[in-house]
């Protein structure tokens, strides 16, 4: 099955500062790549999702990266402010099985002011 | 669109008992559902894949035995933990597929304590 590795597990910014996460994947199968952003005790939000037809994708401040061969994606976040702080999810799926997610372990970012 | 809503939010239940953890997907119809499990500090652990009326497909080492899931209409799949045991304590949330709602959107969770 697909195994998805994250890195970091914890990461630490000054606010303004830019935060990388990267995963990598297993299965070549896997063809949608969703990050979500997860706030104690509530569920995760679908924050940016890519495709695998596309290798970047922007939203604002977000913005994610894919490298089908090399099986690994990356969300950058910008000019972090506080409120980014949260934890945040990879996932995998092959986009034909229903969306069945595969998540990587989490990154727990915390913006400092 | 695509409303998912989870319910209860947080139950409390004493070991031995059953419980028993309604989704919903509110404005659409969902083909699929899909239940998964998180603990404490931990990642979403897929727990079984729910297709509408017929057998849920459980993970490997998901006790479907345990953990009983309903998917009897488009709209609502059920999961029941029976005899739950303290190490059932954790958050179960739900998520629902719909190809004309794509991507994937979630519960709310719930927080199942099991005293």
């Amino acid at each position: 099955g697909e195994n998805v590795e994250q890195h970091p597990s914890t990461l630490s910014v000054q606010e303004g500062d830019s935060a990388v996460i990267k995963c990598t994947y297993s299965d070549s199968a896997s063809n949608y790549f969703p990050w979500y952003k997860q706030e104690l005790g509530k569920r995760p939000q679908l924050i940016i999702d890519i495709r695998s037809n596309v290798g970047e994708k922007k939203d604002q401040r977000i913005a994610v990266t894919l490298n089908k061969t090399a099986k690994h994606f990356s969300l950058h976040i910008t000019e972090t402010q506080p409120e980014d702080s949260a934890v945040y999810f990879c996932a995998a799926s092959q986009g034909n099985s229903g969306y069945a997610l595969n998540f990587g372990k989490g990154t727990s970012l915390l913006v400092t002011p | 669109g695509a409303v998912v809503s989870q319910h209860p939010s947080w139950v409390i239940c004493k070991s031995g008992t059953s419980v028993k953890i309604e989704c919903r997907s509110l404005d659409f119809q969902a083909t699929t559902m899909f239940w998964y499990r998180q603990f404490p500090k931990q990642s979403l652990m897929l727990m079984a894949t729910s297709n509408e009326g017929s057998k849920a497909t459980y993970e490997q080492g998901v006790e479907k035995d345990k953990f009983l899931i309903n998917h009897a209409s488009l709209t609502l799949s059920t999961l029941t933990v029976t005899s739950a045991h303290p190490e059932d304590s954790s958050f179960y949330i739900c998520s629902a597929y719909s190809a004309d709602y794509s991507p994937l959107h979630f519960g709310n969770g719930t927080r199942l304590t099991v005293t």
